[in-house]
């Protein structure tokens, strides 16, 4: 069945690190690959999105490339700060007579000062 | 615009007591969601409605029953909690279509003890 794999947290960084965060997926049909972040307390907001293959997606100076030859879609940032400290969700959705939409386990993200 | 609204944020419940979770989106959205989650699990399908009048179940829908009022409206109702069911809850709505951003609510926190 249709599935995402995200690495497992917690993932601790200092400020201005480099961030990746691993997400793989399978999927029957062709996906639509989705990042969407948690801030404590709130619900899940959409931070970007790639619809085919070699698309990039990118907002708040995050990105994420869609690689469907080793079915990935990795987020990374090259400076992390505290205010990115969330957790993160990969997430896929296909088309199967409904829309349907599956969400990785989440990955928290600490970034100290 | 509120966005997608939830009541209440926080309920405690005995076991075998019942209740509705409410929620609503005024951005005239055809498609609405109900997720349960859970520490390492991610979120979680209960039910969703594709379009005003119908209703689906998802990939945990036992111990829950949902109406979808009307379009703004769609509530999920827990005839019997259990203690299984401690988990916080999210509801979501997005437009129709396989690449669409899905919005979420601040989510509701539940405990049945």
């Amino acid at each position: 069945g249709d599935s995402v794999t995200q690495m497992e947290g917690p993932v601790t960084l200092s400020e201005e690190a480099f961030l990746t965060i691993n997400c793989t997926y399978t999927a029957t049909g062709y996906p639509s690959l989705f990042w969407y972040v948690q801030y404590p307390g709130e619900g899940l907001q959409l931070l970007l999105k790639a619809t085919k293959a070699d698309d990039k997606g990118s907002n708040k100076g995050f990105e994420a490339t869609y690689r469907k030859e080793t079915t990935s879609f990795h987020l990374e940032k090259g400076s992390v700060q505290v205010s990115d400290s969330a957790v993160y969700f990969c997430a896929l959705s296909v088309n199967t007579g409904g829309f349907k939409t599956i969400f990785g386990a989440g990955t928290r993200l600490f970034v100290k000062a | 615009n509120a966005g997608v609204t939830q009541t209440p944020k926080f309920q405690v419940l005995k076991t075998g007591q019942s209740m509705t979770l409410q929620c609503a989106q005024d951005m005239n959205h055809n498609s609405m969601y109900w997720y349960r989650q859970d520490p390492g699990m991610g979120l979680r399908l209960i039910y969703y409605s594709a379009s005003e009048g119908t209703t689906d179940k998802g990939e945990v829908p036992n111990g829950y029953n949902v109406s979808r009022l009307n379009k703004r409206e769609f509530s999920l109702r827990l005839e019997s909690a259990a203690p299984s069911q401690t988990s916080v809850y999210f509801c979501a709505s997005s437009e129709r279509g396989q690449a669409v951003t899905q919005y979420f609510g601040p989510g509701t926190r539940l405990l049945v003890l």
